[in-house]
């Protein structure tokens, strides 16, 4: 199975910062990683697609990058609203596998 | 607006069988792969099975292997996610997803579900 790691596991921060999440995977993944946002009892929402594209509707604050087995997530910002956890998840092998999650909180 | 609505959970003891249903609408449910992801408490996301358009693939997470049956019916716009065997780890919130499929689009799970709550428990 493809392990997938992120760093921080927890991250404070305050409105207006911008944050990097990174994300590792124990094989290359080609185009076939995504970032979602998860809030407590709300389902998990797409952020970021194929590494670097952004869903519709998600602001341009958000962004992703990386290649082969590195990724990142920056918020360029940081809004009220972004205070939550992100995932990362490899849909390249099966069984599909996340991130064990970054914990954004309100510093 | 494209909406997946799950149901079927519930408590249930170790060894019992429980039946989970996703109702699509929205979107042309017959086009898409779909998937069950799990979150048990405390704990992170974890993808549990996926299947294809037509039913005709369908893979699944270690764990769940000879226990769980994904099944889908597109003239009804349902999936279905029979759980046999069920052990106390099998206890989290069950998602149903869609996944958008293709190298541009990284398999990503773009349309989820609010979740059903599963617990195994004596």
């Amino acid at each position: 199975d493809i392990q997938m790691t992120q760093s921080p596991s927890s991250l404070s921060a305050s409105v207006g910062d911008r944050v990097t999440i990174t994300c590792r995977a124990s094989q290359s993944l080609r185009t076939y990683l995504n970032w979602y946002q998860r809030k407590p009892g709300k389902a998990p929402k797409l952020l970021i697609y194929a590494v670097s594209t952004l869903q519709s509707g998600v602001p341009s604050r958000f962004s992703g990058s990386g290649s082969g087995t590195e990724f990142t997530l920056t918020i360029s910002s940081l809004q009220p609203e972004d205070f939550a956890t992100y995932h990362c998840q490899q849909s390249n092998t099966i069984p599909y596998t996340f991130g064990q999650g970054t914990k954004l909180e309100i510093k | 607006e494209m909406q997946l609505v799950e149901s079927g959970g519930g408590l249930v003891q170790p060894g019992g069988s429980l039946r989970l249903s996703c109702a699509a609408t929205g979107f042309t449910f017959s086009s898409y792969w779909m998937n069950w992801v799990r979150q048990a408490p405390g704990k992170g996301l974890e993808w549990v099975a996926n299947i294809k358009e037509d039913g005709s693939e369908k893979y699944y997470v270690d764990s769940v292997k000879g226990r769980f049956t994904i099944s889908r019916d597109n003239a009804k716009n349902s999936l279905y996610l029979q759980m046999n065997s069920l052990r106390v780890e099998d206890t989290a919130v069950y998602y149903c997803t869609r996944i958008h499929s293709g190298v541009s689009w990284g398999d990503a799970f773009d349309v989820w579900g609010q979740a059903t709550m599963v617990t195994v428990s004596s």
